[in-house]
């Protein structure tokens, strides 16, 4: 597609369910990144893959997430036992060059956003 | 611990006026550094970056910004908005040829009066 694709649009989940979200990143972009971003701040990084590998997810606030990209292109977030500070958008973004940003920024989603009730 | 800090988290201006937008980073070098912008319901859009030379850098719908060494800012600025503009903008550094690390600021909002 022309962009990166992230579904659902939308999720409200109760608390202590599981919730997956999908990015689609642009294709043959090499990175994707994944975003949190809680009412009125900025995206906090989450984690960041290059291909298949997960290079860093030191930003994960718990172990109740997770992510994956194993074949390097589609990538899911998944938070299991949801709670209420979970609440927030998810964004994905990708960009084709892992070591500089220079000729390849990063492209956005639109973004998840989840609401857990 | 590199930071980000966008003092003003509204601001409101009358269309057709000029606009500047503050940022100011914390990093022990010069990095890289980018504005974003994020209309209600969408994603991010990049609209310039500084990563070295000319510290004025022009960016997409007549944005630009200018990189100042000495005062660790990197203010946004237009000479006349338009009614499209607004939205939320961010800006972010990140190091240099580490774009896995940017770190983005809390965004100011910006209202246009008609």
């Amino acid at each position: 597609g022309a962009g990166v694709s992230q579904s659902p649009r939308y999720k409200v989940a109760k608390r202590g369910q599981d919730v997956a979200l999908r990015c689609d990143p642009i294709s043959g972009h090499v990175s994707l990144f994944w975003y949190q971003q809680a009412l009125g701040q900025g995206p906090e990084f989450l984690t960041y893959f290059q291909n298949e590998a997960q290079l860093d997810k030191s930003g994960l606030p718990s172990d109740r997430f997770f992510a994956e990209r194993p074949e390097g292109s589609v990538s899911t977030l998944k938070i299991q036992r949801t709670q209420q500070e979970d609440s927030a958008v998810y964004l994905c973004a990708s960009s084709f060059f892992s070591e500089s940003s220079y000729n390849s920024p990063l492209h956005f989603g639109n973004g998840t956003r989840l609401t857990v009730t | 611990a590199q930071s980000v800090t966008q003092p003003d988290i509204h601001i409101t201006v009358s269309e057709g006026a000029s606009l500047e937008l503050r940022c100011n980073y914390s990093y022990g070098a010069t990095p890289y550094l980018f504005w974003y912008v994020q209309s209600p319901g969408q994603g991010l859009q990049l609209l310039l970056k500084y990563f070295s030379g000319d510290t004025l850098v022009q960016g997409i719908k007549g944005f630009e910004a200018e990189f100042k060494r000495s005062q660790s800012s990197f203010n946004l600025r237009k000479p006349s908005v338009h009614w499209s503009d607004a939205a939320e903008y961010f800006c972010a550094v990140a190091p240099m040829n580490r774009d896995d690390k940017i770190i983005f600021g809390k965004g100011t909002r910006l209202h246009i009066l008609p």
